[in-house]
């Protein structure tokens, strides 16, 4: 079966740290990878998307950055956090380049707090 | 460019229907989800409507109008573990730029009463 896995669930960072945070997919190969922001009580905003080892695409100017070393790996990251970054971080994935009437599957998610 | 509405909240009591509209105005449709999130839990996947009428699972009915951009997700029989936001979420034709994007609403809150 195909699961997606993200971590950790919270994390507390102060102004200026870096971050890090890794989403893996099992089960799929080639899927397409998507990372969103929500902050409290709003919808989810789409920040980044991967449709192949190396190609990400940007859907908002920011501080924050993703990689995708391998096929089923997400990274995203930032070298020095802001307050405004705070949120509920959410990794998502389709499976083998579907199209787009497949749903997107989200991991747990990771609720960052920025002190 | 895509732009989506929906209520911000709704309150009905346990047993009761709720149908939650969302509208959209979007370029290249081609489809629309219903997520539901419990609080601090990730969206999970309810329906999707790629063509005109009405699908049901279940409790959970969704209806899509692409002429008037228009869907509503009917919850019938609420219970209590149906509180939760529910999110609609807009599709747009793949090409290269929008590979299996998705636009998302800012969610309706269901508050169900006992």
């Amino acid at each position: 079966s195909q699961t997606i896995h993200q971590w950790p669930a919270t994390l507390v960072q102060p102004v200026g740290s870096p971050l890090s945070l890794e989403c893996t997919v099992e089960g799929t190969s080639n899927p397409n990878l998507y990372w969103y922001r929500q902050a409290a009580g709003r919808g989810l905003q789409l920040l980044f998307y991967s449709v192949g080892i190396g190609q990400i695409s940007s859907e908002v100017p920011q501080n924050l950055s993703a990689s995708r070393p391998q096929d089923r790996q997400f990274i995203l990251s930032s070298k020095k956090l802001l307050l405004s970054d705070s949120g509920f971080y959410l990794c998502a994935f389709t499976p083998d380049r579907a199209g787009s009437n497949q749903p997107q599957h989200f991991g747990d998610g990771t609720r960052l707090s920025i002190l | 460019g895509q732009n989506i509405d929906q209520p911000t909240e709704m309150t009905a009591t346990e047993g009761a229907i709720v149908q939650i509209n969302c509208t959209y105005q979007t370029s290249g449709f081609n489809g629309l989800f219903w997520y539901q999130q419990h609080a601090g839990e990730a969206p999970t996947f309810l329906s999707y409507n790629v063509l005109d009428g009405l699908e049901e699972k279940g409790r959970f009915s969704s209806f899509l109008s692409r002429s008037k951009g228009y869907s509503y997700l009917l919850l019938k029989e609420l219970q209590m573990k149906d509180s939760a936001s529910y999110l609609c979420a807009v599709s747009a034709l793949m090409t290269t730029d929008s590979w299996g994007k998705l636009q998302f609403g800012a969610g309706t809150q269901v508050v169900v009463t006992p």
